[in-house]
């Protein structure tokens, strides 16, 4: 089955780090970019961060507000995306997504994962 | 940065109506525009790629038009199934329109 699950969420207080997985199955995760994507309580979608293939360069690039503090990084040998999250804020509390890239475009999303930053 | 909006915020129809959404650039983005639809305690996801394009699966009452900075998702005849919340995403930087809430009137 093709899928993505998270795993790694909780509660952290401000200034706290968190690392988030993301397990992959189903498809070559190796030839994948991935990306994460969050969600605050009641709001929209908010693009996170992707990482390429290794094939591609396996470099990676960041949304403005977590630029420096979040760090995506991969195992292929492990079918697994991580985002490592540190100096967490209040604002950081969202369900975060780990997703597949096709193309630019989001085609496969994991359930998610809760992260709540709060004292 | 190009920012996305969408229209309306809500939109109230009934089963069997047929929906509009819009979702307009702040510049061109050309075709690269993608349509996700959300239900409450679900993941996203994706509908429409390209602007026009079905993503596997999606049933063909869902289509999608448009270009430049203009774009349309187009539900041709409700399912009750069909009432949530639709983002719109561009790709040259990943980002996400605000998200127009399909309710039930």
């Amino acid at each position: 089955e093709v899928q993505l699950v998270e795993s790694g969420g909780g509660l952290v207080k401000p200034g706290g780090s968190l690392r988030l997985s993301c397990a992959a199955s189903g498809f070559t995760f190796s030839n994948a970019w991935m990306s994460w994507v969050r969600q605050a309580p009641g709001k929209g979608l908010e693009w996170v961060g992707r990482i390429k293939s290794k094939t591609d360069g396996g470099t990676t690039d960041y949304a403005a507000p977590v630029k420096g503090r979040f760090t995506i990084s991969r195992d292929d040998s492990k079918n697994t995306l991580y985002l490592q999250m540190n100096s967490l804020k209040t604002e950081d509390t969202a369900v975060y997504y780990c997703t597949k890239l096709l193309n630019w475009y989001f085609d496969l999303w994991g359930r998610g994962t809760l992260v709540t930053v709060s004292s | 940065e190009i920012v996305l909006t969408q229209s309306p915020a809500t939109l109230s129809l009934s089963p069997g109506e047929r929906a509009t959404l819009s979702c307009r650039a702040s510049q061109s983005v050309s075709s690269y525009l993608a349509w996700y639809q959300q239900k409450p305690g679900q993941a996203p996801r994706l509908l429409i790629y390209d602007a026009s394009n079905r993503a596997t699966g999606i049933p063909a009452r869902f289509s999608g038009s448009g270009s430049g900075t203009d774009f349309t998702l187009t539900i041709s005849s409700l399912e009750p199934e069909d009432f949530a919340v639709y983002y719109c995403q561009q790709r040259s930087n990943w980002h996400f329109g605000q998200g127009t809430r399909l309710e039930i009137k």
